[in-house]
Protein backbone atom coordinates (compact mmCIF):
# COMPACT_ATOMS: atom_id res chain seq x y z
CA UNK A 1 0.00 0.00 0.00
CA UNK A 2 0.81 3.58 -0.39
CA UNK A 3 1.66 5.89 2.30
CA UNK A 4 3.30 9.63 2.15
CA UNK A 5 5.49 11.40 4.53
CA UNK A 6 5.87 15.11 5.95
CA UNK A 7 8.52 16.47 7.73
CA UNK A 8 8.56 17.87 10.17
CA UNK A 9 5.03 18.01 11.96
CA UNK A 10 5.45 21.79 13.07
CA UNK A 11 8.54 24.41 12.15
CA UNK A 12 8.73 28.03 14.09
CA UNK A 13 11.17 29.82 12.39
CA UNK A 14 12.12 33.86 12.34
CA UNK A 15 10.82 35.90 9.59
CA UNK A 16 14.35 35.66 6.80
CA UNK A 17 15.43 32.49 8.05
CA UNK A 18 15.26 30.13 5.30
CA UNK A 19 12.96 26.71 4.70
CA UNK A 20 12.97 23.44 3.65
CA UNK A 21 9.82 20.72 4.05
CA UNK A 22 9.56 17.24 2.72
CA UNK A 23 7.40 14.93 1.43
CA UNK A 24 8.17 10.97 0.36
CA UNK A 25 5.62 8.68 -0.88
CA UNK A 26 5.96 5.29 -0.35
CA UNK A 27 4.46 2.19 -2.53
CA UNK A 28 3.96 3.80 -6.18
CA UNK A 29 5.83 4.99 -9.14
CA UNK A 30 5.77 8.39 -10.92
CA UNK A 31 2.85 9.91 -9.28
CA UNK A 32 1.64 13.58 -9.37
CA UNK A 33 2.99 15.62 -6.73
CA UNK A 34 1.59 18.80 -4.79
CA UNK A 35 1.88 21.09 -2.51
CA UNK A 36 -1.18 22.88 -0.60
CA UNK A 37 -1.19 25.75 1.35
CA UNK A 38 -4.00 26.24 4.37
CA UNK A 39 -4.66 29.25 6.36
CA UNK A 40 -7.06 29.22 9.15
CA UNK A 41 -7.98 25.65 8.97
CA UNK A 42 -9.91 26.53 5.66
CA UNK A 43 -9.55 26.61 2.02
CA UNK A 44 -6.79 24.90 0.05
CA UNK A 45 -4.56 26.94 -2.30
CA UNK A 46 -2.76 24.74 -4.48
CA UNK A 47 1.08 26.10 -4.70
CA UNK A 48 3.43 23.75 -7.12
CA UNK A 49 2.46 20.43 -8.80
CA UNK A 50 5.03 18.18 -10.50
CA UNK A 51 4.53 15.36 -13.22
CA UNK A 52 7.82 14.39 -12.90
CA UNK A 53 11.72 14.80 -11.71
CA UNK A 54 12.47 18.21 -12.22
CA UNK A 55 9.56 19.23 -13.68
CA UNK A 56 7.83 21.78 -11.28
CA UNK A 57 4.59 24.23 -11.88
CA UNK A 58 4.02 27.24 -10.00
CA UNK A 59 0.15 27.99 -9.18
CA UNK A 60 0.95 31.02 -7.43
CA UNK A 61 3.78 33.88 -7.41
CA UNK A 62 5.49 33.55 -4.26
CA UNK A 63 8.84 33.91 -2.44
CA UNK A 64 8.33 29.55 -2.26
CA UNK A 65 10.07 27.21 -4.81
CA UNK A 66 9.75 23.63 -5.01
CA UNK A 67 11.92 21.08 -6.66
CA UNK A 68 11.79 16.98 -7.27
CA UNK A 69 14.60 15.69 -7.15
CA UNK A 70 13.52 12.16 -7.31
CA UNK A 71 10.73 10.30 -8.50
CA UNK A 72 9.02 10.17 -5.05
CA UNK A 73 10.52 12.79 -3.40
CA UNK A 74 9.14 16.66 -3.51
CA UNK A 75 10.74 19.69 -1.00
CA UNK A 76 9.23 23.21 -1.10
CA UNK A 77 12.06 25.78 0.07
CA UNK A 78 12.15 29.71 0.83
CA UNK A 79 15.23 31.72 0.84
CA UNK A 80 13.61 34.30 3.24
CA UNK A 81 10.46 33.66 5.20
CA UNK A 82 7.49 35.93 5.62
CA UNK A 83 4.90 36.14 8.29
CA UNK A 84 2.40 35.42 4.98
CA UNK A 85 4.35 32.18 4.94
CA UNK A 86 2.80 30.80 8.26
CA UNK A 87 0.12 28.39 7.63
CA UNK A 88 -0.25 24.66 7.34
CA UNK A 89 1.86 22.58 4.16
CA UNK A 90 0.03 19.62 2.81
CA UNK A 91 1.79 17.29 0.08
CA UNK A 92 -0.48 15.20 -1.79
CA UNK A 93 -0.04 12.67 -4.35
CA UNK A 94 -2.26 10.84 -7.29
CA UNK A 95 -1.86 8.17 -10.10
CA UNK A 96 -5.90 8.72 -11.22
CA UNK A 97 -8.53 10.61 -10.07
CA UNK A 98 -8.04 11.29 -6.70
CA UNK A 99 -5.24 12.92 -4.55
CA UNK A 100 -4.11 11.25 -0.94
CA UNK A 101 -3.02 13.62 1.39
CA UNK A 102 0.16 13.85 3.98
CA UNK A 103 -0.80 14.62 7.88
CA UNK A 104 0.63 18.09 6.85
CA UNK A 105 3.52 20.66 8.43
CA UNK A 106 2.91 23.53 10.86
CA UNK A 107 4.83 26.25 9.89
CA UNK A 108 4.57 29.65 12.14
CA UNK A 109 6.75 32.62 11.13
CA UNK A 110 7.25 34.91 13.95
CA UNK B 1 -13.56 27.72 -14.91
CA UNK B 2 -14.12 25.18 -12.86
CA UNK B 3 -15.34 26.51 -9.40
CA UNK B 4 -17.17 24.57 -6.07
CA UNK B 5 -19.67 26.08 -3.49
CA UNK B 6 -20.45 24.37 -0.09
CA UNK B 7 -22.48 25.36 1.61
CA UNK B 8 -21.25 28.39 4.59
CA UNK B 9 -21.49 26.57 7.86
CA UNK B 10 -20.29 26.22 10.50
CA UNK B 11 -22.81 23.25 11.01
CA UNK B 12 -23.80 22.51 14.73
CA UNK B 13 -26.05 19.13 15.38
CA UNK B 14 -26.57 17.04 17.91
CA UNK B 15 -25.23 13.75 18.18
CA UNK B 16 -27.49 10.71 16.15
CA UNK B 17 -28.81 14.26 13.87
CA UNK B 18 -29.15 13.87 10.40
CA UNK B 19 -26.67 15.61 8.48
CA UNK B 20 -27.08 17.50 4.86
CA UNK B 21 -23.93 19.67 3.46
CA UNK B 22 -24.81 21.50 0.14
CA UNK B 23 -22.29 21.22 -3.21
CA UNK B 24 -22.56 22.67 -6.54
CA UNK B 25 -20.25 22.58 -8.94
CA UNK B 26 -19.32 24.52 -12.51
CA UNK B 27 -17.61 22.60 -14.77
CA UNK B 28 -17.10 21.78 -18.20
CA UNK B 29 -18.66 17.94 -19.53
CA UNK B 30 -18.69 15.42 -16.74
CA UNK B 31 -15.70 15.79 -13.64
CA UNK B 32 -15.11 13.37 -10.94
CA UNK B 33 -16.16 14.22 -7.39
CA UNK B 34 -14.96 14.07 -3.67
CA UNK B 35 -15.92 14.60 -0.57
CA UNK B 36 -12.63 14.87 1.82
CA UNK B 37 -12.90 15.23 5.47
CA UNK B 38 -10.16 16.64 7.74
CA UNK B 39 -10.03 16.35 11.35
CA UNK B 40 -8.50 19.08 13.68
CA UNK B 41 -4.44 19.42 13.06
CA UNK B 42 -4.57 16.12 10.13
CA UNK B 43 -4.40 15.96 6.70
CA UNK B 44 -7.69 15.48 4.36
CA UNK B 45 -8.68 12.25 3.71
CA UNK B 46 -10.75 11.07 0.87
CA UNK B 47 -14.53 10.41 1.96
CA UNK B 48 -15.99 9.14 -0.78
CA UNK B 49 -16.03 9.72 -4.96
CA UNK B 50 -18.42 9.47 -7.73
CA UNK B 51 -17.08 9.46 -11.35
CA UNK B 52 -20.14 10.07 -13.30
CA UNK B 53 -23.57 10.82 -13.37
CA UNK B 54 -25.84 8.88 -11.38
CA UNK B 55 -22.93 7.35 -9.24
CA UNK B 56 -23.51 7.43 -5.47
CA UNK B 57 -20.33 7.42 -3.42
CA UNK B 58 -20.17 5.74 0.45
CA UNK B 59 -18.10 5.32 3.08
CA UNK B 60 -18.64 5.32 7.00
CA UNK B 61 -22.35 5.86 7.16
CA UNK B 62 -21.98 9.14 4.31
CA UNK B 63 -23.42 9.53 0.86
CA UNK B 64 -23.22 11.48 -2.08
CA UNK B 65 -25.03 11.08 -5.22
CA UNK B 66 -23.85 12.90 -8.35
CA UNK B 67 -26.62 14.36 -10.05
CA UNK B 68 -25.87 16.01 -13.21
CA UNK B 69 -28.92 18.03 -13.97
CA UNK B 70 -28.38 19.70 -10.73
CA UNK B 71 -24.74 19.51 -10.79
CA UNK B 72 -24.69 18.88 -7.30
CA UNK B 73 -22.75 16.29 -4.71
CA UNK B 74 -24.40 17.18 -1.18
CA UNK B 75 -23.20 14.81 1.74
CA UNK B 76 -25.49 13.50 3.61
CA UNK B 77 -25.56 11.08 7.33
CA UNK B 78 -28.41 10.01 8.74
CA UNK B 79 -26.53 9.88 12.24
CA UNK B 80 -23.68 11.77 13.12
CA UNK B 81 -21.52 11.25 15.70
CA UNK B 82 -19.91 13.50 17.96
CA UNK B 83 -16.22 11.82 16.45
CA UNK B 84 -17.72 13.31 12.77
CA UNK B 85 -16.89 16.69 14.08
CA UNK B 86 -14.54 17.64 11.72
CA UNK B 87 -13.95 19.84 8.70
CA UNK B 88 -15.38 18.86 4.94
CA UNK B 89 -14.44 19.59 1.46
CA UNK B 90 -16.11 18.79 -2.10
CA UNK B 91 -13.79 18.64 -4.35
CA UNK B 92 -14.26 17.92 -8.66
CA UNK B 93 -11.54 16.76 -10.88
CA UNK B 94 -12.50 17.72 -14.22
CA UNK B 95 -13.07 15.43 -16.85
CA UNK B 96 -10.02 14.71 -19.22
CA UNK B 97 -7.98 15.98 -16.88
CA UNK B 98 -5.06 13.51 -17.16
CA UNK B 99 -3.15 16.31 -19.83
CA UNK B 100 -2.50 19.79 -19.18
CA UNK B 101 -4.74 19.94 -15.81
CA UNK B 102 -2.20 17.22 -14.71
CA UNK B 103 -4.97 15.94 -12.21
CA UNK B 104 -5.59 19.09 -10.30
CA UNK B 105 -8.79 19.04 -8.37
CA UNK B 106 -10.87 22.00 -7.59
CA UNK B 107 -11.87 22.58 -3.56
CA UNK B 108 -14.84 24.16 -2.23
CA UNK B 109 -14.14 26.33 0.87
CA UNK B 110 -14.66 23.25 3.36
CA UNK B 111 -17.79 23.59 5.81
CA UNK B 112 -16.94 22.93 9.61
CA UNK B 113 -19.11 20.35 11.22
CA UNK B 114 -19.69 20.53 15.46
CA UNK B 115 -21.39 17.37 16.69
CA UNK B 116 -22.45 17.81 20.45
CA UNK B 117 -23.35 14.92 22.64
Amino acid sequence: SQTIHQWPATLVQPVGSPLSLECTVEGTSNPNLYWYRQAAGRGLQLLFYSVGIGQISSEVPQNLSASRPQDRQFILSSKKLLLSDSGFYLCAWSLHYEQYFGPGTRLTVT
Amino acid sequence: GNSVTQMEGPVTLSEEAFLTINCTYTATGYPSLFWYVQYPGEGLQLLLKATKADDKGSNKGFEATYRKETTSFHLEKGSVQVSDSAVYFCALRPLGAGGTSYGKLTFGQGTILTVHP
